[in-house]
């Protein structure tokens, strides 16, 4: 079956504009995960859904960022006013379920480059 | 806030080598899990370990959860070209589902 679908693959943006990245996870996962990874680094967490809810946001840098899940599928990740500092690979992760030992489903990631 | 330190954060060997990689925190998780990562993918999950001491092997890699649940090694013997990766661990924050990653370690292993 398909897996974590991505997209768009890449995106370069300038400097204050606005930006959507989405996350089409594995049919039937109920729980989806969003990090943002830089250069040589481990990913970083930023909100994890269950379902339509965000169960926890804890990891948004700052309000610029904003995450949805309408119908507990597609996720879309919003950054507003964009920096260059949010210049990263942001990930996407599905789940089945978030009890107990966990296996998260990795998308490939999107690109953003903030010029 | 947690860290998940690891070490060492690169690492270049030949094939047939053996190697450890570590990774350490002060913090408590309940579960932890490695991860493999390829240029241009996401990571991929070797391994979840979840009781303090406890022991997994996949082929030639060997994972191991320190007793108090801070602290984990991933052990490759006999490393081939083809383990050549970004190897990730990751810590569950007790109580919640959320993951900590690790800072990473960059494996080139040459044939």
């Amino acid at each position: 079956g398909a897996g974590v679908s991505q997209t768009p693959s890449n995106k370069v943006t300038e400097k204050g504009k606005y930006v959507e990245l989405r996350c089409d996870p594995i049919s039937g996962h109920t729980a989806l995960y969003w990090y943002r990874q830089s250069l040589g680094q481990g990913p970083e967490f930023l909100i994890y859904f269950q379902g339509t809810g965000a169960a926890d946001d804890s990891g948004l840098p700052n309000d610029r960022f904003f995450a949805v899940r309408p119908e507990g599928s597609v996720s879309t990740l919003k950054i507003q006013r964009t920096e260059r500092g949010d210049s990263a690979v942001y990930l996407c992760a599905s789940s089945t379920n978030p009890l107990g030992t966990n296996e998260q489903f990795f998308g490939p990631g999107t690109r953003l480059t903030v010029l | 806030t947690q860290l998940l330190e690891q070490s060492p954060q690169f690492l270049s060997i030949q094939e047939g080598e053996n190697l450890t990689v570590y990774c350490n925190s002060s913090s408590v998780f309940s579960s932890l899990q490695w991860y493999r990562q390829e240029p241009g993918e996401g990571p991929v999950l070797l391994v979840t370990v979840v009781t303090g001491g406890e022991v997994k092997k996949l082929k030639r890699l060997t994972f191991q959860f320190g007793d108090a649940r801070k602290d984990s090694s991933l052990h490759i013997t006999a490393a081939q070209p083809g383990d050549t990766g970004l190897y990730l661990c990751a810590g569950e924050n007790p109580g919640t589902y959320k993951y900590i990653f690790g800072t990473g370690t960059r494996l080139k292993v040459l044939a």
